[in-house]
């Protein structure tokens, strides 16, 4: 399966832009980059997800690499709502995901006011 | 659209029980996933059905077992309970398309003693 690597825990104040990184060196060319964020006592919930130009919703927008092999998830003003784990996932409809969500251990994200 | 529900929210039982939880999706989606999580793997994909058949399948002992009705409500059935087995159980509703938004359920929080 193609993985995914982020950074355990990440820290920001409130009210500033927020960056995520995830690195994923070895995405095949039909891997769409999903996130999604799983705030406590919470299930998951999508975030935004791309495949090869960058997006926006009104959630975040995901920047991603000339070569695919990174990304980073963007929250333009971090709020206090905001502080969650982060998951970067690769989906695809071929190889070993078969489009399900593959979760490594994610990004905890800690917002200060 | 009401969102995707599980029941029951909480449970308990002892070792070697069984323990069978429902999920309904949201209107229309064709597709529920099962994932489980605990605090030492996270979320792993349990198994995937889509218009009544399983689909896809994770790596777990076929003491867990699921299915799906004509009306796409799900259910996910362990048998012969574990301690090991005491986790969250979360399951997401999709339309089935391989990279289509996965929407999460609440969770059903399973403690077997």
């Amino acid at each position: 399966d193609a993985k995914t690597t982020q950074p355990n825990s990440m820290e920001s104040n409130e009210e500033e832009p927020v960056h995520l990184p995830c690195n994923h060196s070895t995405i095949s060319g039909t891997d769409y980059i999903h996130w999604y964020r799983q705030l406590p006592s919470q299930g998951p919930e999508y975030v935004i997800h791309g495949l090869t130009s960058n997006v926006n919703n009104r959630m975040a927008s995901l920047a991603i690499a000339e070569d695919r092999k990174s990304s980073t998830l963007i929250l333009h003003r971090a709020t206090l709502r905001d502080a969650a784990v982060y998951y970067c996932i690769l989906r695809g409809e071929y190889g070993g995901s078969q489009g399900n969500l593959i979760f490594g251990k994610g990004t905890k994200l800690s917002v200060k006011p | 659209k009401a969102g995707v529900t599980q029941t029951p929210r909480y449970l308990i039982k002892t070792r070697g029980q069984q323990v069978t939880l429902s999920c309904s999706p949201i209107s229309g989606h064709r597709s529920v996933s099962w994932y489980q999580q605990t605090p030492g793997q996270g979320l792993q994909f349990l198994f995937e059905y889509f218009s009544e058949t399983q689909r896809n399948k994770g790596n777990f002992p076929g003491r867990f077992s699921g299915r799906q009705f004509s009306n796409s409500r799900s259910e996910m059935n362990v048998s012969t309970l574990e301690l090991g087995d005491s986790a969250l159980y979360l399951c997401a509703s999709s339309t089935g398309q391989y990279t289509d938004t996965q929407y999460f359920g609440p969770g059903t929080r399973l403690t077997v003693l």
